[in-house]
């Protein structure tokens, strides 16, 4: 079973609204991270957040963990047509450092 | 600064011809090295992830296999694909807390 299971799967919203997808997971965690991809390439690393903290801020991104509740969210405010992609979270399950991915949110925005 | 190569970009292969993916990563030494598959709209599986020269530790059963037979050097390989192996490839490495990507390999069995 996969340790990040994100939600919605897919979300469609227009340009300037903010988009909202959570992550939940199952086993305790150091960190959770948040991806994006590209349709076809490879996934870019965006944003990542300590167990011990509760929200984080990069630019339009804003991600909150919930530790009790083994959750995570990602927000993009003023989403633009860019920020069209897939959103996946992944966390780090065991002292080697093995990222697991969760299933993604495809996010289109629309202009 | 540390880049990752992977190729070939894309592959045409007939069922029951071999494989063999490459990665390889520059600008660090004793990374830690991942196969994903990813099918189309879905999330990223785990196939193989080692730790060192020779140590591949093997999430998934099937009929695939890695080896590391350098440093920075992983390789995905097959005897025989089948129509099930199609899909995207992703080799990654990892740096304490952030995993930095290929490019994939979009693999098509026929």
């Amino acid at each position: 079973s996969q340790q990040g299971e994100e939600d919605p799967q897919a979300l469609s919203i227009q340009e300037g609204e903010n988009a909202t997808m959570n992550c939940s997971y199952k086993t305790s965690i150091n960190n959770l991270q948040w991806y994006r991809q590209n349709s076809g390439r490879g996934l870019v690393h965006l944003i990542l957040i300590r167990s011990n903290e509760r929200e984080k801020h990069s630019g339009r991104l804003r991600v909150t963990l919930d530790t009790s509740k083994k959750s995570s969210s990602l927000l993009i405010t003023a989403s633009r047509a860019a920020d069209t992609a897939s959103y996946f979270c992944a966390t780090v399950t065991d002292s080697w450092g093995k990222f697991q991915f969760g299933a993604g949110t495809q996010v289109v925005v629309t202009p | 600064s540390q880049t990752i190569h992977q190729w070939p970009a894309t592959l045409v292969q007939p069922v029951g011809s071999p494989l063999s993916l490459e990665c390889t990563v520059e600008g660090t030494s004793n990374p830690n090295l991942y196969w994903y598959r990813q099918a189309a709209g879905r999330g990223l599986q785990l196939l193989f992830y080692s730790v060192g020269i020779g140590q591949i530790s093997s999430e998934v059963p099937q009929n695939l296999s890695a080896s590391r037979p350098q440093d920075r050097q992983f390789i995905l390989s097959s005897k025989k694909l089948l129509l099930s192996d199609s899909g995207f490839y992703l080799c990654a490495w990892t740096r304490n807390t952030e995993a930095f990507f290929g490019q994939g390999t979009r693999l098509t069995v026929v």
